[in-house]
């Protein structure tokens, strides 16, 4: 089974502290992304990378920004948490590029900015 | 961009009815459509997918339809358990992989 590891459950931290929130996958998989989960708006993209050293903007990238040093990981950084960034953060990974393929999800970190 | 649209936000239904989730999407590219059930505590995981060459695909007690012309796509599942209780979401894609999510639909089943 795919496996995609996220570093933390729960995280909070003070506004205007740098905040790296870690994904790891062990399928070797080329893309990987992020999406934060609110209520009543769904998954909402952040970023995603199709390789290595890649990135490419989602729906929302403003106020984050993300590493794809090594395949396998996917950092997501929160240059400067404020209080609406506080939400559930879904990372995801799937195999195949340039075509279509399901996610393979983490079980998620949930933030609090206070 | 895509954008996907997911009805009833809350479904509640008794033990052995059936539940019906409906999306619909904006972007005529997308060409794959997969549901996702998220449990308490977890991430969402893949129950069911079709693909846009396909108009209905049932795997036990589940079932997607798909209407290209109408753009809207629908999961059904037949004879709900407790179990069955979770957050599902649609999603719809095109060749980019950019996949996006409808907003979620909690579905409770009375025992």
């Amino acid at each position: 089974d795919v496996k995609v590891t996220q570093s933390s459950r729960y995280l909070v931290k003070r506004t205007g502290e740098k905040v790296f929130l870690e994904c790891v996958q062990d399928m070797d998989h080329e893309n990987m992304f992020w999406y934060r989960q609110d209520p009543g708006l769904g998954l909402r993209l952040i970023y995603f990378s199709y390789d290595v050293k890649m990135k490419e903007k989602g729906d929302i990238p403003e106020g984050y920004s993300v590493s794809r040093e090594k395949k396998e990981r996917f950092s997501l950084i929160l240059e400067s948490a404020s209080t609406n960034q506080t939400s559930m953060y879904l990372c995801a990974s799937s195999p195949t590029q340039g075509g279509n393929s399901p996610l393979h999800f983490g079980n998620g970190t949930r933030l609090t900015v206070t | 961009g895509e954008n996907v649209e997911q009805h009833p936000s809350t479904l509640s239904v008794q033990e052995g009815d059936s539940a019906v989730i409906k999306c619909t999407y904006s972007d005529s590219a997308s060409n794959y459509f997969p549901w996702y059930k998220q449990e308490l505590g977890k991430g969402p995981q893949l129950i069911i997918d079709i693909r846009s060459n396909v108009g209905e695909k049932k795997d036990q007690r589940i079932a997607v339809t798909l209407n290209k012309t109408a753009k809207h796509f629908s999961l059904h599942i037949t004879e709900t358990q407790p179990e069955d209780s979770a957050v599902y979401f649609c999603a719809a894609s095109s060749n980019n992989n950019d996949m996006r999510f409808g907003a979620g639909t909690r579905l409770t089943v009375k025992p």
